[in-house]
């Protein structure tokens, strides 16, 4: 499976926008990204995914690079409540594509 | 609607018994998952069942774990002879169609499983 590489840690001010990064140089042409977090004591929970073109939803946006090696998930307006551990997941249609390799993802702290 | 819900929350027991972890999916959704996470990892992967089949269990560690869904919806996790090692938070997800990799999956709460 194709790996991804995210900082371990990140911080930011409440009420400002945060750029998570992930680095995926492996990704194949049919991977799809995603993106799930993890609040404390919480199951995962999806956040968006994307193929190749930029996707915004409710909850956050990601930019997806030209060439597909790397996307970053953008909260437009950091709140206390985003403060998680922030998967960045390529998913394939092999025979495993259907499990998520979570990783050790990036834990994001809000600080008022 | 309700969400995933896993029951009990919390289990503990002792080395060498046995202990069933209850996946309740949300209704109608044809997949579920069961993953394993240990403190400070992210979730791993054990089973996934496609309806009332297992279509993939290759994350299972050993032969002390199994897992059916007979009727489709339900699942149980069951460990045999629970070793200190297996103390996880046991995830369960589940999603509407087959697994594909646009799919979203949607988690339950987890049981925290303590073996002393």
């Amino acid at each position: 499976d194709a790996k991804t590489t995210q900082p371990n840690s990140m911080e930011s001010n409440e009420e400002e926008p945060v750029h998570l990064p992930c680095n995926h140089s492996t990704i194949s042409g049919t991977d799809y990204i995603h993106w799930y977090r993890q609040l404390p004591s919480q199951g995962p929970e999806y956040v968006i995914h994307g193929l190749t073109s930029n996707v915004n939803n409710r909850m956050a946006s990601l930019a997806i690079a030209e060439d597909r090696k790397s996307s970053t998930l953008i909260l437009h307006r950091a709140t206390l409540r985003d403060a998680a551990v922030y998967y960045c997941i390529l998913r394939d249609d092999s025979n495993s594509g259907y499990a998520l390799n979570f990783g050790k993802g990036t834990s994001l702290l809000v600080t008022p | 609607g309700a969400g995933v819900s896993q029951t009990p929350s919390n289990k503990v027991t002792e080395k060498g018994k046995y202990v069933e972890l209850r996946c309740d999916p949300i209704s109608g959704h044809t997949a579920l998952y069961w993953y394993r996470q240990s403190l400070g990892q992210g979730p791993e992967f054990l089973i996934y069942f496609q309806g009332t089949g297992a279509a993939d269990d290759s994350g299972l560690p050993n032969d002390r774990f199994f897992a059916v869904r007979p009727e489709g919806s339900v699942s149980t996790l069951k460990i045999q002879r629970t070793e200190r090692g297996d103390s996880a938070v046991y995830l369960c997800a589940s999603s509407p169609t087959s697994g594909h990799r646009g799919d979203t999956q949607y988690f339950g709460p987890g049981t925290r499983l303590t073996v002393l």
